[in-house]
């Protein structure tokens, strides 16, 4: 059974960094892409991020470019979200989610960590 | 950026109708789209890929179908666990989601 399980969510002020972790299992982590999707308080889906399998391609939404970093380790089927510079409208319910295959949907999402930014 | 408009917002439909949701794409997206659900405190499940292909587990009463830049997922009878909000995504180019239809009763 494949299992995401996020981890790292806090509460922040504004300027600070917190990392996001994401613990796969129940598949070949390094077979997939992963990603991450986050959903602001009340608010829809918005994606943040993804990376390929190797780690070697990394994407990024507009709102965060620069100030988020994506990775991950396949020795220990890990997906992290290093954020930096956070600000308010950061806050959100942030999800790991796994592609189905090379630019496809994703077909397995964690139950999410909240961050929440403020003063 | 392509960009995804959903519709209508809110539906508002009774347990044993059909819902028709719509997604339109800014441009075309040939059928490299997918639905999801989100029920209230829970994860985005994947419901359709590749506009029209059910995933895994899901009922039959879930159907997608459109190509381009117009496409449409219908419930053909909801059930309780329908009420939900939906979602559509491509992913022809990078990652974009739709603002979301909820169905309510």
């Amino acid at each position: 059974e494949v299992q995401l399980l996020e981890s790292g969510g806090d509460l922040a002020q504004p300027g600070e960094s917190l990392r996001l972790s994401c613990a796969a299992s129940g598949f070949t982590f390094s077979d997939y892409g992963m990603a991450w999707v986050r959903q602001a308080p009340g608010k829809g889906l918005e994606w943040v991020s993804a990376i390929n399998n190797g780690g070697f391609n990394t994407y990024y939404a507009a709102s965060v470019r620069g100030r988020f970093a994506i990775s991950r380790d396949n020795s220990k089927n890990t997906l992290y979200l290093q954020m930096s510079s956070l600000r308010a409208d950061d806050t959100a319910v942030y999800y790991c989610a796994k592609e189905a295959g090379h630019a496809r949907p994703f077909d397995h999402w964690g139950q999410g960590t909240l961050v929440t930014v403020s003063p | 950026e392509i960009v995804l408009t959903q519709s209508p917002a809110t539906l508002s439909v009774s347990a044993g109708e059909r819902a028709t949701l719509s997604c339109r794409a800014s441009q075309s997206v040939t059928t490299n789209l997918a639905w999801y659900q989100q029920r209230p405190g829970q994860a985005p499940r994947l419901l359709i890929y590749d506009a029209s292909n059910r995933a895994t587990d899901i009922p039959a009463r879930f159907s997608g179908s459109g190509s381009g830049t117009d496409f449409t997922l219908t419930i053909s009878s909801l059930e309780p666990e329908d009420f939900a909000v939906y979602y559509c995504q491509q992913r022809l180019n990078s990652w974009t989601f739709g603002q979301g239809t909820k169905v309510e009763i």
